[in-house]
């Protein structure tokens, strides 16, 4: 059973391009989180979302952040014009659609977005 | 808001016992996890708390106390591979709601 794949791994862009970090769950999963760490800080929860559904967006940037889940496919996080300040490391994660009590969540290799 | 404290670094010398602490204040509580993230890597799932005490797996235990709002995380017979940065996350709503991280603490086993 692969864990959660994300890809690309490593990204560069300039600034003002678009970027587009693609995260397949684990199989099985049908609950996926965004998260963001920057350098010498905690992860940052952005997003939750299930297929075709965003459940809880409080932690996304209100401008320039978008996020989808789609009915077949990989969850998308876009990041449109992107800046400087969006050099991160993103991270995605996935919990099973039963999961007794912990829900725990399942994280991917991340997506380390640089920004030039 | 929610807050989220543990000690950035500690240091430990390989075969021994470290605790790591974690204090949180969240508007409310539904579970207390523990990760270890490795440099560049993908944060692993260590342990989960709910109720008070302590749950132990392996060389691995987490103790909860929810009135004072603290865990910590017990490491024993220290191996170098166990040098990483160790998360403290805390749900604050049940089911699949979202984690809130602290920092994390870097641990570097010493031979």
């Amino acid at each position: 059973n692969a864990g959660v794949m994300q890809n690309p791994r490593h990204l560069v862009r300039r600034r003002g391009q678009e970027a587009r970090l693609r995260c397949s769950p684990m199989k099985g999963h049908s609950h996926v989180y965004w998260y963001r760490q920057l350098p010498e800080e905690g992860l940052k929860f952005m997003v939750y979302l299930q297929k075709e559904n965003i459940i809880d967006e409080s932690g996304m940037p209100k401008e320039r952040f978008s996020a989808e889940f789609p009915k077949e496919g990989p969850s998308i996080l876009r990041i449109q014009q992107v800046v400087r300040g969006d050099s991160a490391a993103y991270f995605c994660a996935s919990s099973p659609r039963t999961s007794g009590s912990s829900y725990e969540q399942y994280f991917g290799p991340g997506t380390r977005l640089t920004v030039t | 808001g929610q807050n989220i404290d543990q000690p950035t670094e500690m240091t430990a010398t390989e075969g021994a016992i470290v605790q790591i602490n974690c204090t949180y204040q969240t508007s409310g509580f539904n579970g207390l996890f523990w990760y270890q993230q490795h440099a560049g890597e993908a944060p692993t799932f260590l342990s989960y708390n709910v109720l008070d005490g302590l749950e132990e797996k392996g060389r691995f235990s987490s103790f909860l106390s929810r009135s004072k709002g603290y865990s910590y995380l017990l490491l024993k017979e220290l191996q170098m591979k166990d040098s990483a940065s160790y998360l403290c996350a805390v749900r604050d709503r049940g089911g699949y709601s979202t984690l809130t991280f602290g920092k994390g603490t870097m641990l570097l086993v010493s031979p």
